[in-house]
């Protein structure tokens, strides 16, 4: 069973504005840590966002904020005032502290911000 | 400057000629993992490593190998590639305590083409 899941192959967004990237996740363990990666199109992977399963806040790093909805259990990352440089593939990974060690990752969206 | 660092970026090899990928990282980090990424798949996991001595497979394993003698240092070995080893892999690493906390960092890559 697929454990990430990102439901938006590609996304596209005007500079500027906001956008909404969905994630959903699938896990019995109680405790998990959720993260957002970058890949632009030079191929790196960047770390974003973290959001643990116990924080009681969401979490904000910049211009990236994570809506952590427990119950629903999704992680959607938005992107305040897009910019072109955030035209790239956006991952979500899950990393379970219990149910094994591995570290999962969803297929990607594709963001395209448009000038 | 902290970084994981694998060697080659680019590797074209025939089928059944064993390779190695090399992957270090300078950060003291007990977790270490390999993963492809595949269009459409995402990244997925092919071996990970708790600490020194340590592995476990993830969720692609067949075909490769893995060892790690050293905590910096985790060869993926390649014994007899073949086409369907084509794809873009990834070296990463991050602490191993608190483990769904913990960021994974990444190396840039190797493309491998298996003709």
């Amino acid at each position: 069973a697929q454990k990430i899941t990102q439901t938006q192959p590609g996304m596209f967004v005007q500079e500027k504005e906001a956008v909404t990237l969905d994630c959903t996740y699938d896990t019995s363990d109680p405790s998990y840590g959720l993260f957002w990666y970058k890949q632009p199109s030079s191929g790196e992977m960047i770390f974003l966002i973290y959001q643990g399963s116990y924080d009681q806040q969401n979490a904000t790093e910049g211009r990236y904020s994570l809506n952590f909805q427990k119950a629903r259990k999704s992680a959607n990352l938005v992107i305040s005032a897009s910019q072109l440089g955030d035209s790239a593939m956006y991952f979500c990974a899950m990393r379970e502290d219990n149910y094994g060690q591995n570290f999962v990752f969803g297929p990607g969206t594709r963001l395209s911000v448009l000038p | 400057e902290a970084q994981v660092t694998q060697n080659p970026r680019y590797l074209i090899t025939v089928t059944g000629k064993k390779l190695t990928v090399t992957c270090s990282q300078n950060m003291n980090h007990e977790y270490m993992s390999w993963y492809r990424q595949d269009p459409g798949l995402g990244l997925r996991q092919i071996y990970y490593s708790m600490n020194v001595e340590v592995t476990d497979k993830g969720d692609v394993p067949e075909g490769y190998k893995v060892s790690r003698k050293e905590k910096r240092n985790f060869p993926l070995i390649l014994e007899s590639p073949s086409p369907n080893q084509t794809s873009l892999y990834f070296c990463a690493s991050s602490r191993g305590r608190e483990q769904a906390k913990n960021i994974q960092y990444f190396g840039a890559g190797t493309r491998l083409s298996v003709l």
